[in-house]
């Protein structure tokens, strides 16, 4: 089945940028999402990429996409406190298809 | 965006007994809804699919006659916990697609005792 990696743990200090990876294996994949879960709630979208494009950007959050290793990362500039989460890729084939998710990466950001 | 709206937020429960979460898509009509479970610093896994006015489709391992589930119109679907035990005990989110987008449910944390 599909499979989304991701790593665990990353810790940054504030101010600086941070680059969240994820790969997967579905290479139907239509769509790719960033999740973040902040402690005890449940997922706020941050953003998506189509598979036909390889770069979206949106204020602090750039998100780059190799489809031909497929790859897939979250840049998120001055980094701040509250960016603390756990931050999900997530690729899905179609609209009516469930996501299927990586084991989140948990950011913690240093002040 | 879209909302959906997930109750309760939270319960506890005794062993034994059963409990019912709601999911609703407050502005938008969804024929599928899918329920999820997440465990401690656990990913997301999804349990069933639900389908307005047809059977829910279950994974690979989860029990459909212990997790009961209704899509009783375009904008509910509800998840039964039947005869709740402490391995119950996780946080279930649902989310109903729209579009390009999920749209989750703030999530129940259940914990059984």
């Amino acid at each position: 089945g599909e499979d989304v990696e991701q790593s665990l743990f990353l810790s940054v200090r504030e101010g600086d940028s941070s680059v969240i990876n994820c790969t997967y294996t579905d290479s139907s994949s239509t769509y790719l999402y960033w999740y973040k879960q902040e402690p005890g709630a449940g997922l706020q979208l941050l953003t998506y990429i189509f598979s036909n494009m390889d770069m979206k950007q949106d204020q602090r959050l750039t998100v780059l996409l190799n489809k031909k290793d497929k790859h897939l990362s979250l840049r998120i500039a001055d980094t701040q406190t509250g960016d603390s989460a756990i931050y999900f890729c997530a690729e899905v084939d179609s609209g009516n298809t469930p996501l299927v998710f990586g084991k989140g990466t948990r950011l913690s950001v240093i002040a | 965006g879209a909302v959906v709206s997930q109750h309760p937020s939270w319960v506890i429960c005794k062993s034994g007994t059963s409990v019912k979460i709601e999911c609703r898509s407050l502005d938008f009509q969804a024929t599928t809804m899918f329920w999820y479970r997440q465990f401690p610093k656990q990913s997301l896994m999804l349990m069933a699919t639900s389908n307005e006015g047809s059977k829910a489709t279950y994974e690979q391992g989860v029990e459909k006659d212990k997790f009961l589930i209704n899509h009783a119109s375009l904008t509910l679907s509800t998840l039964t916990v039947t005869s709740a035990h402490p391995e119950d005990s996780s946080f279930y989110i649902c989310s109903a697609p729209l579009h390009t987008e999920a749209f989750f449910g703030q999530g129940t944390r259940l914990t059984v005792v």
